[in-house]
């Protein structure tokens, strides 16, 4: 019963480093995305994907690259990390193929702060 | 492009009292409509969903919305506030079709007194 998973729940970088934050499902999704989630901003989706192979930009993608090779894995990339990016990353699985009727699964969430 | 508003960033209720969490959206389709709920420290979880069938939907807890299209609203409420209830809420859209994503507002934190 793995769910959605993402790592790390927590890490701190230095302003320019680079990293990857994880997440893999177990359910077979087809749905992946990558939201942050800043106070009195709510949730603001950066990238998503509908199938291997297959993604595209939200609302905030400047800064993030992702790639999704295999069905189970989606994962963030931050090129040169800002102190703007200090925030708490979820990530995010529905089972829909095309045309979105379904209930996101949530990750527990990963907090990155940026000095 | 889809939108969500959320009128009222805290709403505090007292325990018993009913719960209304405002929710307008734009869309240039007929919208896909969700609430989620988030408890401190945690991800989030759907309350309940409008897929286009009855425009008064049931979800968990005793929650319940209604879709009203004429106001673009989707408005959340539970006529009786338990302390379990204090959490944030998010209003979310989809518009379906095969590359479609699905936009959050920007919350409203839920207080329960006592």
């Amino acid at each position: 019963n793995a769910g959605v998973t993402q790592t790390p729940k927590f890490q701190v970088l230095k302003t320019g480093q680079s990293m990857t934050l994880q997440c893999a499902q177990d359910m077979n999704h087809e749905y992946m995305s990558w939201y942050r989630q800043d106070p009195g901003m709510g949730l603001r989706l950066i990238h998503y994907s509908v199938g291997a192979g297959i993604t595209d930009q939200g609302e905030v993608p400047n800064g993030y690259n992702v790639s999704r090779s295999t069905t189970e894995d989606f994962p963030l990339r931050l090129l040169s990390a800002a102190p703007s990016q200090t925030s708490v990353y979820f990530c995010a699985s529905s089972p829909s193929s095309g045309g979105y009727t379904g209930e996101l699964f949530f990750g527990e969430g990963s907090r990155l702060t940026v000095l | 492009a889809q939108s969500v508003t959320q009128l009222g960033s805290h709403v505090s209720v007292s325990e018993g009292a009913l719960v209304l969490l405002r929710c307008n959206y734009s869309s240039s389709v007929p919208p896909y409509l969700f609430w989620y709920v988030q408890y401190p420290n945690q991800g989030l979880q759907l309350l309940l969903k409008y897929t286009s069938a009855a425009t008064l939907v049931k979800g968990i807890n005793g929650f319940e919305a209604e879709f009203k299209k004429s106001e673009t609203s989707f408005h959340l409420t539970k006529p009786s506030a338990h302390m379990s209830d204090a959490a944030e809420y998010f209003c979310a859209v989809s518009e379906g079709g095969a590359y479609d994503k699905v936009i959050f507002g920007p919350g409203t934190s839920l207080s329960v007194i006592p």
